[in-house]
């Protein structure tokens, strides 16, 4: 059964670097998000992506992130400066637009972020 | 805004009792629900989804959920629990396709021997 995955599974860096996480999306899907989850909390929306652009994005998504699609399989996420705050499990997710999971969106594993 | 409440932060049960755990949602329309599940370490996998229809929908591994518009909630239920049941159960509320789902803060069940 496809699935997303997420690379790495876990990421260490130091305050003040960037990091660019990385997705590959199920093949045929075409809405691509990210969410993050600090340790203890509730999973988060960051940002949605549809047709090579930003469809929703959170407060949260402040001009620090950035996301890309660099070619027709990868989906990034960027840190531009990294904060102590943005240690958490980051989660790619990905929906078709139409067909039965319609509206249904699978995630990856997560990659965790320590920032230090 | 959609928001989504669930009011039990951990419950324990005992392997082969039956088991709900509670959610509840704010939406201005009919709203798109989910449950997911998260064991340790691991990612969101989907038990089971509303949209429309029937109110009462089937899942995966034995779950089930049933939609109430009239208390605004999405309880989610299985008759008998397994050891393998003990993890983070989220709900969520979705608007349509593309966008964003918004979580409760998650149930962290704990199964008894």
């Amino acid at each position: 059964e496809p699935e997303v995955t997420q690379t790495p599974s876990h990421q260490v860096t130091q305050m003040g670097q960037e990091v660019i996480l990385r997705c590959v999306p199920i093949s045929n899907h075409l809405y691509f998000y990210w969410y993050r989850q600090i340790l203890g909390q509730k999973v988060e929306f960051l940002v949605s992506f549809y047709n090579n652009e930003i469809s929703e994005k959170s407060e949260i998504f402040d001009d620090q992130f950035s996301v890309e699609r660099p070619d027709g399989s990868n989906f990034t996420l960027k840190i531009r400066s990294t904060k102590l705050e943005d240690s958490a499990m980051y989660f790619c997710a990905s929906s078709p637009d139409s067909g039965k999971n319609y509206n249904e969106q699978f995630f990856g594993p997560g990659t965790r972020l320590t920032v230090l | 805004a959609q928001s989504v409440t669930q009011p039990d932060i951990h419950i324990t049960v005992s392997e082969g009792a039956s088991l709900e755990l509670r959610c509840n949602y704010s939406y201005g329309a009919t709203p798109y629900l989910f449950w997911y599940v998260q064991s340790p370490g691991q990612g969101l996998q989907l038990l089971l989804k509303y949209f429309s229809g029937d109110t009462l929908v089937q899942g995966i591994k034995g779950f089930e959920a049933e939609f109430k518009r009239s208390q605004s909630s999405f309880n989610l239920r299985k008759p008998s629990v397994h050891w393998s049941d003990a993890a983070e159960y989220f709900c969520a509320v979705g608007a349509s396709a593309g966008n964003m789902l918004t979580f409760g803060g998650g149930t962290r069940l704990m199964v008894k021997p």
